[in-house]
């Protein structure tokens, strides 16, 4: 099956830095998503993006599905963003099944 | 508009006990599906429904039982509850075209 690998696992900042979590894939896909996962456990949606580019507030991602990955940008971090990342893939057209990568965990430091 | 709510938010069971997740969702989404995910891993996907009447195995789907009577709800059993299924559940929802996925806000389940 199709393998998701998240880097990096751990990640520390200092409030205001700016960082970039990396998400790769094996095998062709038709859908990706970002979520982040809250101290309490909550998942957020952040972007829905199979592919390009797409921009909310200090958070962009890019996605470029010829080269099987994406990244997501967190500029000016703050407190509020630590938490786990997760992108999630679907392999085919229609199949819904989701393959999560393992997480990238960011701790923002005030 | 609640989106997607899962019940009970936390569940503690002895080995051997039964009982029944429950997901509901009010967006007229045609897809559910349950994941679990256990300390320091991602999701995995239990079971998912891709209309009322209609559900299929995921990923690890030995030891819970789904049923999809209704476009609303997709209830996950568990008839013999072990340690192993000690996890965090979430319920997702999707519209029947590939759009993004949403998530309820997960039942944390110990069984003891």
């Amino acid at each position: 099956g199709i393998q998701v690998e998240q880097s990096p696992p751990d990640l520390i900042l200092q409030e205001g830095a700016n960082s970039t979590l990396r998400c790769n894939f094996s095998d062709s896909v038709n859908n990706l998503q970002w979520f982040h996962q809250n101290p309490w456990g909550q998942l957020i949606n952040l972007f829905y993006i199979p592919s390009g580019t797409k921009q909310n507030g200090r958070l962009s991602a890019t996605t470029v599905a010829t080269e099987r990955y994406s990244l997501l940008y967190i500029s000016s971090s703050q407190t509020t963003d630590s938490g786990v990342y997760f992108c999630a893939v679907e392999r085919g057209s229609g199949t819904y099944k989701y393959i999560f990568g393992t997480g990238t965990r960011l701790k923002v430091l005030a | 508009n609640a989106g997607v709510t899962q019940t009970p938010k936390f569940q503690v069971l002895k080995t051997g006990q039964s009982m029944t997740l429950q997901c509901a969702q009010d967006m007229n989404h045609e897809y559910m599906s349950w994941y679990r995910q256990d300390p320091g891993m991602g999701l995995r996907l239990i079971h998912y429904s891709v209309g009322a009447g209609i559900t299929d195995q995921g990923e690890v789907p030995n030891g819970y039982n789904v049923s999809r009577s209704t476009t609303e709800d997709f209830p996950l059993r568990l008839l013999s509850a072990a340690p192993s299924q000690t996890s965090v559940y979430f319920c997702a929802t999707r519209d029947n075209l590939i759009t993004e996925a949403f998530f309820g806000q997960g039942t944390r389940l110990t069984v003891v």
